[in-house]
């Protein structure tokens, strides 16, 4: 069985530019969910979809986070404008209906410099 | 605010020593907690799931406890090996939080050899 695959890898950019990463979910897992985790920290969740439909938000930065699932399967996550705080690891994970494992994407680092 | 902590960030242990890792948490109602397992550069592993109702949990060498009265859990890892080593993450998925999991910052292991 395919993990959740994520790109890029890695991202370098500089403050006030944009960039979005992308993930690509288990087949047939119904919930993705988006974190951000900072150096030394645990991951924190930024957004949950259920299918294509958002579950909870209310920690996305939205005035320069977005994030999409369109047709219930892949997921983009945008920045728009990066600042230096968004330096981070950005996981993306996905989870089965009905049960209670979630499983985790490598992530992608993102260096806003 | 129900929130997730790891004592000590970072622990160094001999080879082939018992060792226990632990997490608190602050609202005893929870559906379940969670120890993963993350290697630099790589997601997270899913080591050990403990529903609400369960005591314990085990596989392989590795045991998992659960006292929600008390508000914590530890990880026993026996005979450790090198290959231990990585950084350990409690995550607790608490009750009414649409399974949402949150993360304590993680304890940083290093098995010497």
């Amino acid at each position: 069985e395919a993990g959740v695959a994520q790109s890029p890898r890695y991202k370098i950019i500089e403050k006030r530019q944009s960039v979005a990463f992308w993930c690509n979910p288990i087949s047939g897992h119904a919930t993705l969910y988006w974190y951000q985790q900072i150096l030394g920290q645990g991951p924190k969740l930024l957004i949950q979809f259920q299918n294509n439909g958002v579950v909870d938000d209310s920690q996305l930065p939205k005035d320069r986070f977005s994030a999409e699932r369109l047709k219930g399967v892949d997921s983009t996550l945008k920045i728009q404008p990066a600042k230096l705080e968004d330096s981070a690891v950005y996981l993306c994970a996905s989870r089965m209906g009905g049960t209670d494992t979630q499983y985790f994407g490598p992530g992608t680092r993102l260096t806003v410099l | 605010k129900q929130e997730v902590t790891q004592i000590p960030a970072a622990l160094s242990v001999p080879e082939g020593e018992n060792l226990v890792l632990n997490c608190s948490f602050t609202d005893s109602a929870i559906y379940n907690l969670q120890w993963f397992r993350q290697d630099p550069g790589k997601g997270l592993t899913s080591l050990l799931l403990i529903q609400s109702s369960q005591r314990e949990q085990t596989s392989g060498r590795l045991n998992a406890s659960l006292d929600k009265s008390s508000g914590r859990s530890t990880l026993y890892i026996a005979a450790s090996q090198p290959g231990d080593s990585a950084t350990y993450l409690c995550a607790v998925v608490f009750s009414g939080s649409a399974r949402q999991l949150t993360f304590g910052s993680g304890t940083q292991l290093t098995v010497l050899p």
